[in-house]
């Protein structure tokens, strides 16, 4: 157990819908990273929160967006879902400081969209 | 733009052999160098990294090079067992601090170890 967490872990919806995914934090942790796992496929990073503030971009579709919270957990809203999109969501989290690299991956989001 | 090339895509080996795995970044300022395993509908979980200073990291089994000049670095896996069945992602970041960390991940390596 590495100390994030993610609900919900499984998402079932219908195309064009929206959702939300919510990842805490281990405790002490600033920055929170979402990535996007499709089936079969590597890492691919989305977005980074560093207390509270946007921190870098990656391949986020403008249907995308996330926030960081002020008691730091995140919230990844999904919206005009596509087939496409489904795939496994993972944030991750890691700790301020000198060493700030390590990052703590959650158990992840399976979101399936029919 | 940054990228991480990572290869092979799949590996097979016997039990008892050893594993390698290569990736090769090309953002300079990279410093920072860690290995995941992800086991199948698992999270990725840290196995072994790097930093820029070090040359080389042993951890039992496992072992990362590093070649800054190069920009590639390495995953060496000895007396692979069944367990390590898996797949492998190489990541590269500038590891600053203030959070400018972001992660760049390689496609993956799909490991395959036979008994």
């Amino acid at each position: 157990d590495s100390g994030v967490t993610q609900t919900p872990k499984h998402l079932i919806t219908a195309t064009g819908q929206r959702v939300t995914l919510r990842c805490s934090p281990r405790s002490g942790d600033l920055s929170v990273y979402w990535y996007q796992q499709s089936l079969d496929q590597g890492l691919q990073f989305l977005i980074q929160y560093y207390n509270g503030e946007e921190r870098a971009k990656g391949n986020i579709l403008e249907r995308f967006s996330a926030q960081q919270f002020p008691d730091l957990h995140s919230e990844l809203n999904l919206s005009s879902l596509e087939l496409g999109d489904s795939a496994l969501y993972f944030c991750a989290s890691s700790v301020p400081g000198l060493a700030d690299n390590e990052q703590f991956f959650g158990p992840g989001t399976r979101l399936t969209v029919l | 733009g940054e990228n991480v090339e990572q290869h092979p895509s799949t590996l097979s080996v016997q039990e008892g052999d050893s594993a390698v795995i290569k990736c090769t970044y090309s953002d300079s300022a990279s410093n920072y160098f860690p290995w995941y395993k992800q086991e199948l509908g698992k999270r990725p979980q840290l196995i072994i990294d790097i930093r820029s200073n070090v040359g080389e990291k042993k951890d039992q089994r496992i072992a990362v090079t590093l070649n800054k000049t190069a920009k590639h670095f390495s995953l060496h896996i000895t007396e692979t067992q069944p367990e390590d069945s898996a797949v492998y992602f190489c990541a590269a970041s500038r590891g600053l601090s203030g959070g400018y960390n972001k992660l760049i991940f390689g496609a993956g390596t799909r490991l395959a170890v036979h008994p």
